[in-house]
Parts: structure tokens; C-alpha cells; sequence
């Protein structure tokens, strides 16, 4: 079975600063892979995805994220964090269900910026 | 182009009672997916829909039940509530199986 794994719960940082929230993946495949991101009282807005194509994804709002084969591991990075990030953010897998694909969520990293 | 809608945006109901939730898919997409999240947890895969048909079911029991409509439209009808079912339901379309999902705002359901 497919899993993803955020490695922290809670990540703070001073809004200028570098953002890094972890993700490792287990999958017996190459998977899709995806960073969600969630404001407060909203629905879910995709940020980037990864579908074996080029391993650094750019995503929206300056986002990135590099697929690492060998560590297997999807961080999502941005160099300069703003106010407005402060959200909850989910690494997500794709599986298929015979016909179609659900997709397998992790447990979320709840970013705060301060000033 | 319009995106995921979802209605209502609120519910309360108490337990016991049937609930039906709905959902536009977006423009060009025929491929629905309803998923469940708890409060501070991530969502949960529940079903999902590609041209009227099931064809896909995550761990809920069969009183969540849904449908597809010609239109790609979807509804998400749950039976019998518990207190257990208070929770934000997301419906996400894409425009075949297999391809990014794109989500509704969701609609926050509470069972009294």
C-alpha cells in the first residue's frame, strides 16, 4: 500500500525566512505525488504534483518540491515565507483503485509565520 | 471557467437522521471524488464517481451511499447519522480517472 509520512505536526517561521516541510513516501512504484495546501476554514488548493517527469516540481506562490528516489522523499521548500503561507499542508500519494485513484493524504504540517 | 462548487456550505442535523450533500463538478471534468475530514486530521478517501459508476471505495460503511448524474454532478447521501460523521466533506473532480484532483470548499456537517 501507498503512504506518505509528514515528518513534523508544526513548523514555525519568521516570515523572510526559508520554508522546509517534510515529506517521505512509501510506494512499491513510481507514484503522484502532491502538496495541498489548506486555509483556515477552506477547502484545498493544489500547490504542485509530481508525475515522473522532471524531479524538481515549481509549484504556485514560489512553492517547490524535489521527488528524491533514493531518500524517497517529497520536501516542499520555499526561500522566503510571507504571511499569507500560514496554512495547513498536505503531502498526498495517488493510488489506484482498480478503476480509478483515491487519493492517500498525510497526517498535514500546520505552518505558522510570525513576524 | 467555474470551479468545484459544493452546497450547502453548513449543516446541522442530529443523530439518526439522512443527510444528502451536493456537488458541481468543474467545466470538462467527469470524475468525482468525495472524501471526509475530521476535525484536525486529513481527509479521508470515501468514493469515488466516473460516468455514473462507482468505481472506487475507501473503509465507510455502505450508509454512505452517492450518485453521479449525467452532468458529472454528484450528491453524497449518509444514513443513519452518528456523532461520529461531524465533519468537513470535500468533493474533488478531475477531468478523467487518474488525473489531479481539484476541490470543492467543502461542506462542514455537524450531528448532534
Amino acid at each position: 500500500a501507498q503512504s506518505v509520512t509528514q515528518l513534523d505536526s508544526h513548523v514555525s517561521v519568521s516570515e523572510g525566512t526559508p520554508v522546509l516541510l517534510r515529506c517521505n513516501y512509501s510506494s512499491s512504484y513510481s507514484p503522484s505525488l502532491f502538496w495541498y495546501v489548506q486555509h483556515p476554514n477552506k477547502g484545498l488548493q493544489l500547490l504542485l504534483k509530481y508525475t515522473s517527469a522532471a524531479t524538481l516540481v515549481k509549484g504556485i506562490n514560489g512553492f517547490e518540491a524535489e521527488f528524491k528516489k533514493s531518500e524517497t522523499s517529497f520536501h516542499l521548500t520555499k526561500p522566503s515565507a510571507h504571511m499569507s503561507d500560514a496554512a495547513e499542508y498536505f503531502c498526498v500519494v495517488s493510488t489506484f483503485t482498480g478503476g480509478g485513484n483515491k487519493l492517500t493524504f498525510g497526517t498535514g504540517t500546520q505552518l505558522k509565520v510570525e513576524l | 471557467e467555474t470551479g468545484v462548487t459544493q452546497s450547502p456550505t453548513h449543516l446541522i442535523k442530529t443523530r439518526g437522521q439522512q443527510v444528502t450533500l451536493r456537488c458541481s463538478s468543474q467545466s470538462g471534468h467527469n470524475t468525482v471524488s468525495w472524501y471526509q475530514q475530521a476535525l484536525g486530521q486529513g481527509p479521508q478517501f470515501i468514493f469515488q464517481y466516473y460516468r455514473e459508476e462507482e468505481n472506487g471505495r475507501g473503509n465507510f460503511p455502505p450508509r454512505f451511499s452517492g450518485l453521479q448524474f449525467p452532468n458529472y454532478s454528484s450528491e453524497l447521501n449518509v444514513n443513519a447519522l452518528e456523532l461520529d460523521d461531524s465533519a468537513l466533506y470535500l468533493c474533488a473532480s478531475s477531468p478523467g480517472q487518474g488525473e489531479t484532483q481539484y476541490f470543492g470548499p467543502g461542506t462542514r456537517l455537524l450531528v448532534l
